[in-house]
This record gives structure tokens, C-alpha cells and sequence, in this order.
């Protein structure tokens, strides 16, 4: 199956610093969806991306799609300590499989 | 079997009727989560089974939708007196353990209220 590779695995950063995660595909991907897990939780969706070079916002969070539908960011701006979590990047293939990154964890530092 | 399966694969119902959706997991697999999707939108989380543990019922958006595994394997989702907007695709997924293992989805379930 298809394999989402991200990085980094950690991220610490004091509040108010911006924070990007990466995803990437060595195969095009159909789509990339993003969730955040909040310690002891489940994912909850974001934001699907399907388009080439597709770019959308969510307040403080901006999502990219490449062009080459390869590669996927997330950018966080100015972090807040409810932001706080592990951020997945997953893509659902053609056999219905979710296939998650391996995530970022993003600690917050007051 | 080889995958999940779900059943029905559509539900046509009258608003303020019962609906029981079943979710059928791989063997094995003792994670079994629910979710719906309406159109357009991403998977909407509303219930997850964990082996033997309390269900994580939290995704659940009133006390008309209920869930139970019986034995670790099979799940049925009940919703009571539907609504319109219950109306959605209603899938079933499942995994070998837990979080962010892949998950596996079944074909859904697409429930319509009139």
C-alpha cells in the first residue's frame, strides 16, 4: 500500500513561535487529509486536499497540497498551547485504506 | 473475511424511525471505529471500540445514536428516531490495534431520511 512518510516527529516550540509539519508521498497521491489527536484521543479531521498545488485556511492553520500532489504542509502561526497534539497527515486510497503518517507532536511552551 | 463489510449499503428511511447499521471487522482486528461522512465533508468521528475497554463514545452527536461489539467482533450503530440531517454515509473501519494504525474501512452505509 501506499506510505506517507512526515516529519519531524517532535516539535517544541514556546507560544506565539509558527510550526509547519511535512508530509511526503513517493507516489501521487488522490488526496491528503490532515487530523489532530489530542493526548489520549482520537484523530479529528482538519481538512481533506485534492487538488494540485491546492491551498486553504483554517484560521491560524494553513494547508498546502503540492503540485505534483507528492507533498503536503501544514503551518501553524503564532502556536497557542490549545494547539497542542499530534498532527497526522493521511491519504485514502483507491482500496479504502486511510493510511496515516506517522505524525508530529507538537508541544506548546507557555 | 478478506475486508469489512458492511450492511445495508443504503438505508432509505422515514424521518422518526429507527435504523440498525451493521459493521462486520476483519478478523483479528480489535480496534472497530465508526464514522460518518457527510457529502463533501472529511470522516466525522463517533465511536470506538477497543477490545474489551469502554467504548470511546465521545463523537456522538446526541444520546439518539448508540453503539455496542458483541464479542470483540461485530458492531451495530442504532440510530433512534432519525432525522434529516442524520442523513450521510456511515462507515466502519477497523484496525490491529489502536490509534493511528491503518484503518481499514468497509464500503459504508448510505443512510437517507426523508
Amino acid at each position: 500500500g501506499q506510505q506517507v512518510m512526515q516529519i519531524p516527529q517532535y516539535q517544541h516550540v514556546q507560544e506565539g513561535e509558527d510550526f509547519t509539519t511535512y508530509c511526503n508521498s513517493s507516489t501521487t497521491l488522490s488526496n491528503i487529509q490532515w487530523y489532530k489527536q489530542r493526548p489520549g484521543g482520537h484523530p479529528v479531521f482538519l481538512i481533506q486536499l485534492v487538488k494540485s498545488g491546492e491551498v486553504k485556511k483554517q484560521k491560524r492553520l494553513t494547508f498546502q497540497f503540492g503540485e505534483a500532489k507528492k507533498n503536503s504542509s501544514l503551518h501553524i502561526t503564532a502556536t497557542q498551547t490549545t494547539d497542542v497534539g499530534t498532527y497526522f497527515c493521511a491519504s485514502l486510497d483507491s482500496a479504502r485504506q486511510l493510511t496515516f503518517g506517522s505524525g508530529t507532536q507538537l508541544t506548546v511552551l507557555p | 473475511g478478506a475486508g469489512v463489510s458492511q450492511s445495508p449499503s443504503n438505508k432509505v428511511t422515514e424521518k422518526g424511525k429507527d435504523v440498525e447499521l451493521r459493521c462486520d471487522p476483519i478478523s483479528g482486528h480489535t480496534a472497530l471505529y465508526w464514522y460518518r461522512q457527510s457529502l463533501g465533508q472529511g470522516l466525522e468521528f463517533l465511536i470506538y471500540f477497543q477490545g474489551n475497554s469502554a467504548p470511546d463514545k465521545s463523537g456522538l452527536p446526541s444520546d439518539r445514536f448508540s453503539a455496542e461489539r458483541t464479542g470483540g467482533s461485530v458492531s451495530t450503530l442504532t440510530i433512534q428516531r432519525t432525522q434529516q440531517e442524520d442523513s450521510a454515509v456511515y462507515l466502519c473501519a477497523s484496525s490491529r490495534r489502536t490509534g493511528t494504525d491503518t484503518q481499514y474501512f468497509g464500503p459504508g452505509t448510505r443512510l437517507t431520511v426523508l
